[in-house]
């Protein structure tokens, strides 16, 4: 019973890598998520998805694409780090629908460091 | 868009104390209102939520109440234990285009000491 996992756990970047973080879930949820979370800002949501081949634009989508080629997976990428871009990242999933408990799971997080 | 604020961003209570944390919403169409507790290290998990058709729900030592009135809510843990020491996100869940998404609150940590 894994949930939601995310790999890898930790990373460190020089400026101007790239990288993708990867989010895997097991519940056959419908929507899916990846926030990242900076100290006194809470969790940001960077981009979503509602289903398998669709994203959307979260409150902080600059400097990350997305993509939703399986229903079970959501990638997180980064073209070209850059410092600003160090935090912690959080994948989440749930069910689809608004009579659903609506509970989001989230994964244990990636620890990104941009030098 | 929502806009959840969240306080106190630091909490400090003795064992066997009471702690509440407070937050408010800016969007009254909001209908959901789950609590989250992080631990060191770990990602945030659901502790307890309330709908906007409820004004209090409680499941043990913790409670939520909710004031759609004056659009806020708060979580109250009583007889408070070391393994409650956490840091705890409120959230408030809105109607936006074709997905309903969570807005969190900026944090509180909480710290029980003996």
């Amino acid at each position: 019973n894994a949930g939601v996992t995310q790999t890898p756990k930790f990373r460190v970047l020089k400026t101007g890598q790239s990288m993708t973080l990867l989010c895997a879930q097991d519940m056959n949820h419908e929507y899916m998520y990846w926030y990242r979370q900076d100290p006194g800002m809470g969790l940001r949501l960077i981009h979503y998805s509602v289903g398998e081949g669709t994203t959307a634009k979260g409150e902080v989508p600059d400097g990350y694409n997305v993509s939703r080629l399986k229903k079970q997976n959501f990638l997180l990428g980064l073209e070209s780090a850059a410092p600003s871009q160090t935090s912690v990242y959080f994948c989440a999933s749930r069910n689809k629908g608004l009579s659903s408990k609506n509970i989001q799971y989230f994964g244990a997080g990636t620890r990104l460091s941009v030098l | 868009g929502e806009n959840v604020e969240q306080h106190p961003s630091t909490l400090s209570v003795q064992e066997g104390d009471s702690a509440v944390i407070k937050c408010t919403y800016s969007d009254s169409a909001s209908n959901y209102f789950p609590w989250y507790k992080q631990e060191l290290g770990k990602g945030p998990q659901l502790i307890i939520d309330i709908r906007s058709n409820v004004g209090e729900k409680k499941d043990q030592r913790i409670a939520v109440t909710l004031n759609k009135t004056a659009k806020h809510f708060s979580l109250h843990i009583t007889e408070t234990q070391p393994e409650d020491s956490a840091v705890y996100f409120c959230a408030a869940l809105g109607l936006t285009g074709t997905a309903s998404k969570l807005t969190f609150g900026t944090g509180t940590r909480l710290q029980v000491t003996l």
